[in-house]
């Protein structure tokens, strides 16, 4: 079935440098792929996304990349700030008329200042 | 312009008690989604809507169902509640079904404590 795979479940890095999620999905169909970031106690707030025709995108420290022939995608945040601490979801869908979204299962970024 | 509501925020419920939850869409945005997020994980599908009309259901069981209203807005009801069925409640709406829009944007929760 439909599985995202979401890599490290834990992350820190020092105040300034890149952070790398990953994430591989199973259904060579998925055209969209959205990221949410979550911060404790809160609603899960889109960050970014791309879709399946975009190799890269940016918004300032943001970026996303996505090779379809893998089936890989990662989210790439560049000069970490305190208020980047948070978990980050990676996520797929079709993109069809169910409008299903599958989730990885999280990465917990945690900024050392 | 407001974004999606949900209610209530917080529910305490014991087991095989019923519980309906409820959620109202930006305005203009014809689609609602239902998603359970126990602690420590992802979002788990539940449930789209669209028109009124059932367009996908997630791996969950018949106690789970939902509607939607003429005004687009939404309800899931649990019947049965296990312990297992404790978790954030998100709903998540989106202005149309098919390609093009599918971006989601997230409700606040419900956060169900079954005890």
């Amino acid at each position: 079935g439909e599985n995202v795979e979401q890599h490290p479940s834990t992350l820190s890095v020092q105040e300034g440098d890149s952070a790398v999620i990953k994430c591989t999905y199973s259904d060579s169909a998925s055209n969209y792929f959205p990221w949410y970031k979550q911060e404790l106690g809160k609603r899960p707030q889109l960050i970014i996304d791309i879709r399946s025709n975009v190799g890269e995108k940016k918004d300032q420290r943001i970026a996303v990349t996505l090779n379809k022939t893998a089936k890989h995608f990662s989210l790439h945040i560049t000069e970490t700030q305190p208020e980047d601490s948070a978990v980050y979801f990676c996520a797929a869908s079709k993109g069809s008329s169910a409008s299903k979204i599958i989730f990885g299962s999280g990465t917990r970024l945690s900024i050392r200042p | 312009d407001a974004g999606v509501t949900q209610s209530p925020t917080h529910l305490i419920k014991t087991r095989g008690q019923h519980v309906t939850l409820r959620c109202s869409p930006i305005s203009g945005h014809k689609s609602v989604s239902w998603y359970q997020q126990v602690l420590g994980q992802g979002p788990q599908f539940i449930f789209q809507y669209y028109e009124k009309e059932e367009r996908g259901r997630g791996n969950f069981p018949d106690r789970f169902s939902a509607r939607q209203f003429p005004n687009y807005s939404s309800e899931l009801n649990v019947n049965a509640l296990l312990l297992g069925d404790s978790a954030l409640y998100l709903c998540a709406s989106r202005q149309l079904p098919y390609g093009g829009q599918e971006t989601q944007y997230f409700g606040p929760g419900t956060r169900l404590l079954v005890l």
